[in-house]
């Protein structure tokens, strides 16, 4: 069974651009998690889907964080734009229906912003 | 809300000895509790579990946790640890009928030397 696969590996990107992270569950995995992973620290959630609906976004900055799930599977996060702060590796998830308690975990994308 | 404290941020030993990696939670519920592991340029693997009954869970790798509620700790031991352990470890815990929400603590690095 293939585990949850993460697009692109490693960015590098000057502020104020844009980029975009893609992510695709494990198959039949209906929640979607992705996480802020910031040096030495553990990882922060910053939106999870059931399906296609975002039911937990509070901890995703809006001003320049969008995601969408506009299938039910895969998945893309967006910074636009990118500052230097957001430097950090992001990290999908995927899960059973409604299990938190059975979490995968891709291998993240590592962003440097210049 | 849950919080999670990991006591160290790195625990540097010999290979064949003892580890004990250590971790407090905060919770007003009733907790799941579990370590996740981060191999370099990794995604997190869940090593183990808490959910309930018995308070002490092994992994197949020889680690294990006990759940002390008294204590509010989930501390990981391994009693004699290899080179291929030294990875960073994460605990992490999920309170039970709430938010589904996974809190990280901060990591803790184990180097393993020959």
């Amino acid at each position: 069974e293939a585990g949850v696969v993460q697009s692109p590996r490693y960015k590098i990107i000057e502020k104020k651009q844009p980029v975009a992270f893609w992510c695709n569950p494990i198959s039949g995995h209906n929640t979607l998690y992705w996480y802020l992973q910031n040096l030495g620290q553990g990882p922060e959630l910053l939106i999870r889907y059931e399906n296609e609906e975002a039911v937990d976004d509070s901890q995703l900055p809006k001003d320049r964080f969008s995601a969408e799930r506009l299938k039910g599977v895969d998945s893309t996060l967006k910074i636009q734009p990118a500052e230097l702060g957001d430097s950090a590796v992001y990290l999908c998830a995927s899960s059973p229906t409604g299990s938190s308690k059975e979490q995968y975990f891709g291998p993240g994308t590592r962003l440097t912003v210049t | 809300a849950q919080s999670v404290t990991q006591l160290d941020s790195q625990v540097p030993v010999f290979e064949e000895a003892p580890v004990e990696l250590r971790c407090n939670y905060s919770s007003s519920v009733s907790v799941y509790l579990f370590w996740y592991v981060q191999y370099p340029n990794q995604g997190l693997q869940l090593l183990l579990k808490y959910l309930s009954g018995s308070t002490l869970v092994e992994s197949i790798n020889g680690f294990e946790a006990e759940f002390n509620k008294s204590q509010t700790s989930f501390h990981l031991r391994k009693p004699s640890v290899h080179i291929s352990d030294t990875a960073e470890y994460f605990c992490a815990v999920l309170g039970q009928g709430g938010s589904e929400k996974l809190v990280f603590g901060k990591g803790t690095k184990l180097t393993v030397n020959p």
